[in-house]
């Protein structure tokens, strides 16, 4: 059984740092992973898409980094915003999508 | 080109009584997925659905839910006897390809509250 796991939790972090949320799953045989944004009492919007065959996918200041062999994945955030803060979710696909937690961010003016 | 959409947004009921969640997938899907997000808790899969076809429910509780994707109209997803537990976000996501090559697009959720 598929199981996610995100680290840390929380993290609350001054505006302007660069900072790296982190992922593991269980079971390596996945098809891709996904990074998605929740804003409070929102949708998910998807971040980046990282396709089993690949190791990374940058977007804008987003950068996610795939090491399917020892099941990890990490999301970086360059230059971070207040409008960075939301709760940022991983999600590897299997024959399902499966979540993790989800880390709660928040960027400090 | 309008994104998945789910209808309520908000959803009252008391216990004993029926909830019905409404998604449209993106034009041009035609997989759907439902996923429950409880309070502080992650998203949990529920079932997987093409076009008059359940492919995996296997995250359904076995009693007092259901769900369908009938060739016309949106999806539907059913509680028959609503309980407190039943409270949470119910998330809708729908892929033009299946699971294994489809970016999944959400919609906005429908908030059932269960009194």
């Amino acid at each position: 059984k598929q199981e996610v796991t995100q680290i840390p939790a929380a993290l609350s972090v001054p505006e302007g740092e660069n900072l790296v949320l982190n992922c593991s799953f269980t079971d390596s045989a996945i098809y891709n992973l996904q990074w998605f944004r929740q804003d409070p009492g929102k949708g998910l919007t998807s971040l980046l898409l990282i396709q089993s065959s690949q190791r990374e996918q940058t977007s804008g200041r987003l950068n996610a980094s795939l090491d399917k062999s020892s099941g990890r994945s990490t999301l970086y955030i360059a230059a971070s915003q207040p409008g960075d803060s939301a709760t940022y979710l991983c999600a590897v696909e299997g024959n399902k999508l499966v979540f993790g937690a989800g880390t709660i961010l928040r960027v400090k003016s | 080109n309008a994104g998945v959409m789910q209808n309520p947004r908000h959803l009252v009921r008391r216990r004993g009584q029926e909830a019905r969640l409404r998604c449209s997938p993106m034009k041009g899907h035609s997989h759907v997925y439902w996923y429950r997000q409880l309070p502080e808790e992650g998203l949990k899969f529920m079932v997987y659905l093409q076009k008059e076809n359940i492919i995996d429910e296997s995250g359904m509780p076995k009693e007092r839910f259901s769900a369908e994707f009938p060739k016309e109209g949106p999806s539907i997803l059913r509680i028959q006897q609503v309980v407190r537990g039943d409270s949470a976000a119910y998330f809708c996501a729908s892929s033009q390809m299946d699971t294994n090559t489809g970016e999944l697009f959400f919609g906005e959720g429908s908030r059932l509250t269960v009194l």
